[in-house]
């Protein structure tokens, strides 16, 4: 079974926190995904890498970081909190360009 | 960049009868277009998936079709059952390892018993 597994299920963090949401794939892929999710807006995407320590924005990267030092961990990093980020976060994987992509189970993030 | 726009926003069905749920896509380099089924609480999971070498494509009582030339697709749900129940998103990717896939806003089925 591919797993791909985040750190925390539900965070609550104060405005002005950094932030950081962990990510795991067990299945040696080379794609991983950060994507927010928010009713009605579907699943947009934050960032995303292709390999290790690379990197590429996503169309709402602002506010965002990320850092990927090992192939199965992706990590995205949140500043400095603040309200209009709260939010469930979803990680994914994937092999390639038309290969399933593989979901975490999310994280779904309050900033007070 | 490619763009996916996803109608009708919610559907309700009567159990049995069947579900359409239809996406746009705008790139015509694109030539990935999954479906992914979220239950509530749940995570996205693959439920079909359509190649652009190929016009359509049937899993029991799931299909998608796909028009390259009017650059849509669709889901097609029959008989549906409350367990059909969920939110629905399309998606298109092109067939680079390193592309992304772009989800339409989802479609919140309701299968009524």
């Amino acid at each position: 079974d591919v797993k791909v597994t985040q750190s925390s299920r539900y965070l609550v963090k104060r405005t002005g926190e950094k932030v950081f949401l962990e990510c795991v794939q067990d299945m040696d892929h080379e794609n991983m995904f950060w994507y927010r999710q928010d009713p009605g807006l579907g699943l947009r995407l934050i960032y995303f890498s292709y390999d290790v320590k690379m990197k590429e924005k996503g169309d709402i990267p602002e506010g965002y970081s990320v850092s990927r030092e090992k192939k199965e961990r992706f990590s995205l990093i949140l500043e400095s909190a603040s309200t209009n980020q709260t939010s469930m976060y979803l990680c994914a994987s994937r092999t390639g360009g038309r290969a399933e992509a593989f979901f975490g189970q999310g994280t779904r993030l309050t900033v007070v | 960049g490619e763009n996916v726009e996803q109608h009708p926003s919610t559907l309700s069905v009567q159990e049995g009868d069947s579900a359409v749920i239809k996406c746009t896509y705008s790139d015509s380099a694109s030539n990935y277009f999954p479906w992914y089924k979220q239950e509530l609480g749940k995570r996205p999971q693959l439920i079909i998936d359509i190649r652009s070498n190929v016009g359509e494509k049937k899993d029991q009582r799931i299909a998608v079709t796909l028009n390259k030339t009017a650059k849509h697709f669709s889901l097609h749900i029959t008989e549906t059952q409350p367990e059909d129940s969920a939110v629905y998103f399309c998606a298109a990717s092109k067939g680079r390892g390193n592309t992304p896939l772009v989800f339409g806003k989802g479609t919140r089925l309701s299968v009524i018993a």
